[in-house]
């Protein structure tokens, strides 16, 4: 069966620190994955996505991601963190062909300290 | 204007009331979804529809129902609301039937937080 992890449930740094939150899932066939950005009182947003090609993925936000077949990972990275980045974030797989449905992990919460 | 927008945004109501979450999209997609959020658990779909005349069940789908009144709404109710519905809902749509991975990428609603006491 499909799953996502993430293992961090709470993250917290600092400013202008560097940032990565860690996703690993589980899929036999081609995955195609995500991760979603869930701002204090909002929705769901797209932040980047991951179907083929090229294993680095940019997103919005100057956020991007790596995935390694080997490893099972999708991690999301940032290299400098906003204040405004503070939210809860989702890894999210679903397997290719449009007829599977969309696995989400747990989400991790980050905090951004001044 | 949002592309996918939901109805109410909160809502408060007692045990055994009956409730109807509405979402409505301007996005032309021809997938809509029903998911609940609680704390610690991320996102878990309820039911899907992949066109007016084809809803399936999801995950948790005991307890709800839904209605796909039109391509663009689709509306889901609790016939019989119960304190562990407590939760934040959300509607996502997905689509066109052309491109790598189009189907599969989801678009959110705001959500709506609904409270059964």
């Amino acid at each position: 069966a499909q799953s996502v992890t993430q293992p961090d449930i709470h993250i917290t740094v600092s400013e202008g620190a560097s940032l990565e939150l860690r996703c690993n899932y589980s899929y036999g066939a081609t995955p195609y994955l995500f991760w979603y950005v869930q701002s204090p009182g909002q929705g769901l947003q797209l932040l980047l996505k991951y179907f083929s090609g090229d294993t680095l993925v940019q997103g919005i936000k100057g956020f991007e991601a790596e995935f390694k077949r080997s490893q099972s990972s999708f991690n999301l990275r940032k290299p400098s963190v906003h204040w405004s980045d503070a939210a809860e974030y989702f890894c999210a797989v679903v397997g290719s062909g449009g007829y599977n449905k969309l696995i989400f992990g747990a989400g991790t919460r980050l905090a951004v300290h001044p | 204007d949002a592309d996918v927008t939901q109805t109410p945004r909160n809502r408060i109501t007692k045990t055994g009331k009956r409730i109807m979450l509405e979402c409505s999209q301007t996005k032309g997609h021809d997938r809509m979804y029903w998911y609940r959020q609680d704390p610690g658990l991320g996102l878990r779909l309820i039911y899907y529809s992949f066109d007016v005349k084809d809803i399936n069940k999801g995950e948790i789908s005991d307890g709800y129902s839904v209605s796909r009144q039109a391509q663009a709404k689709f509306s889901l109710s609790l016939e019989s609301a119960i304190p562990n519905q407590t939760a934040l809902y959300f509607c996502a749509t997905s689509g066109l039937k052309q491109g790598v991975g189009v189907q599969e990428t989801q678009y959110f609603g705001p959500g709506t937080r609904l409270l059964v006491l």
